[in-house]
């Protein structure tokens, strides 16, 4: 079966463009997570949702950063006035959340490698 | 708060010879570990967790990783290495109960042919 999606793979952006990054989850996971790996650095934890909930905000690195998923599937991680230490690669993870939260695997997408001149 | 230091930032062996990927953790709760793998140009790819069970942990691949409570430690090792095995290796913990994962800084690990 089809396992996570990004788009775009790649995006250059000019600094003070605003980007937009989707995620499509594997069909039926509860959860969804974005992370943010810098180059050379294990992933970031940046949010979290529950179907269309956004549990947890408290990666988010400023307020130019905002994340939604309003039907609670695809998930959208917009960057506004991007500047160039946001640079990175974004990941998108879901997974299914049944039962106690520590047994569920997290499936990662390919990423989306952003990159701000 | 949780976190893990994994204590090589790159590991070199030679084709056939055993692998260990060294992990410290830190945690206030009882922690679920995992280790994952990403290859270049691929999505991280989930080789074994540990989550209270068994303290040894055997994962894909012919990895494993035992659970030390005593020195927090999650270190990973296989038998023999392959050179497909060569990749970015990270240590991950999540607090029990809590989904967010907490990623070391990664390990590269390359095999000498």
């Amino acid at each position: 079966g089809a396992g996570v999606s990004q788009s775009p793979r790649y995006k250059v952006a000019k600094r003070g463009q605003d980007v937009a990054l989707r995620c499509d989850p594997i069909s039926g996971h509860v959860s969804l997570f974005w992370y943010q790996q810098a180059l050379g650095q294990g992933p970031e934890f940046l949010t979290y949702f529950q179907n269309e909930a956004q549990l947890d905000k408290s990666g988010l690195p400023s307020d130019r950063f905002f994340a939604e998923r309003p039907e609670g599937s695809v998930s959208t991680l917009k960057i506004q006035r991007t500047q160039q230490e946001d640079s990175a690669v974004y990941l998108c993870a879901s997974s299914l959340n049944f039962g106690d939260p520590s047994y569920n695997e997290q499936f990662f997408g390919p990423g989306t490698r952003l990159t701000v001149l | 708060a949780q976190s893990v230091t994994q204590l090589d930032s790159h590991v070199s062996v030679s084709e056939g010879t055993p692998v260990l990927l060294r992990c410290n953790y830190s945690s206030s709760y009882s922690p679920s570990l995992f280790w994952y793998v990403q290859h270049p140009n691929k999505g991280l790819q989930l080789l074994l967790k540990y989550t209270s069970a068994a303290t040894l942990v055997k994962g894909i691949n012919g990895f494993e990783a035992e659970f030390k409570k005593s020195e927090t430690s999650f270190h990973l090792t296989k038998p023999s290495a392959h050179m497909s095995d060569a990749a970015e290796y990270f240590c991950v913990v999540s607090d029990f109960g809590n989904e967010k994962l907490t990623f070391g800084t990664g390990t590269r690990l390359t095999i000498i042919p």
